[in-house]
């Protein structure tokens, strides 16, 4: 599968425990994406990176959330202190940059936090 | 603020029949609306935008910057075409942030 990957697949937690989630984007793609997903509702924008610049993070994005992208190839999504709140389906995308062109999602890491 | 309305959580419809799903949303702009799908199982995938002007798997919609709603069609339903379908909008021309609908389950019965 050459397509955006994900890993872990699922973790689960205990609360006040850290957690760390890697997303490999498509190889020329230079623009990746971080969403949340909870259930019922649709996937909320947590950040995204040009290459290694973040450029832009969502309020949705606390204190206790840190994204990298070091060498603007894989990045990392760490969650310090998790909350039970924090349960949710975390999902990456990657795109070219350029306008009008389709991001495409991996399949997601399912994080539990009991 | 932006934002993407799906009025509905569930469609249920028999083999043949019409499919329409609904979206409206609220941009201070132009923006790019899109229809993703999830397929039972597998990751969200573009199913069509409203740049392209394509019909894709029989779907179709239309942008109506009047009534600001973006709805999907399909004039016969497949059994295949059982899945989560979710309404987003991103900015015009520039590969950015999509913020999307809560999205409606389609079941499509035999």
């Amino acid at each position: 599968d050459t397509g955006v990957s994900q890993n872990p697949r699922h973790k689960i937690t205990k609360r006040g425990q850290n957690v760390t989630f890697r997303c490999d984007p498509i190889s020329e793609h230079n623009r990746l994406y971080w969403y949340r997903q909870t259930l019922g509702q649709g996937p909320e924008f947590l950040t995204y990176f040009q290459n290694e610049a973040q450029l832009e993070k969502s309020r949705l994005l606390s204190d206790r959330f840190s994204a990298e992208r070091p060498k603007g190839s894989f990045s990392t999504l760490e969650i310090q202190r998790t909350e039970q709140g924090d349960s949710a389906m975390y999902l990456c995308a990657s795109s070219s940059q350029g306008g009008n062109t389709e991001a495409f999602f991996g399949q997601g890491t399912r994080l539990t936090v009991v | 603020a932006q934002r993407v309305t799906q009025p509905e959580k569930l469609l249920s419809v028999f083999k043949g029949a019409p499919v329409e799903l609904k979206c409206n949303y609220s941009y201070s702009g132009s923006p790019e609306l899109f229809w993703y799908v999830q397929y039972s199982r597998q990751r969200l995938q573009l199913l069509l935008r409203h740049i392209s002007r394509e019909s894709i798997k029989g779907f179709t919609a239309d942008l109506n910057k009047g009534e600001t709603s973006f709805h999907l069609k399909k004039p016969f339903a497949q059994e295949e075409d059982s899945a989560m379908y979710y309404c987003a909008l991103s900015k015009t021309g520039a590969n950015s942030k999509l913020t999307f609908g809560k999205g409606i389950t389609l079941s499509v019965r035999p």
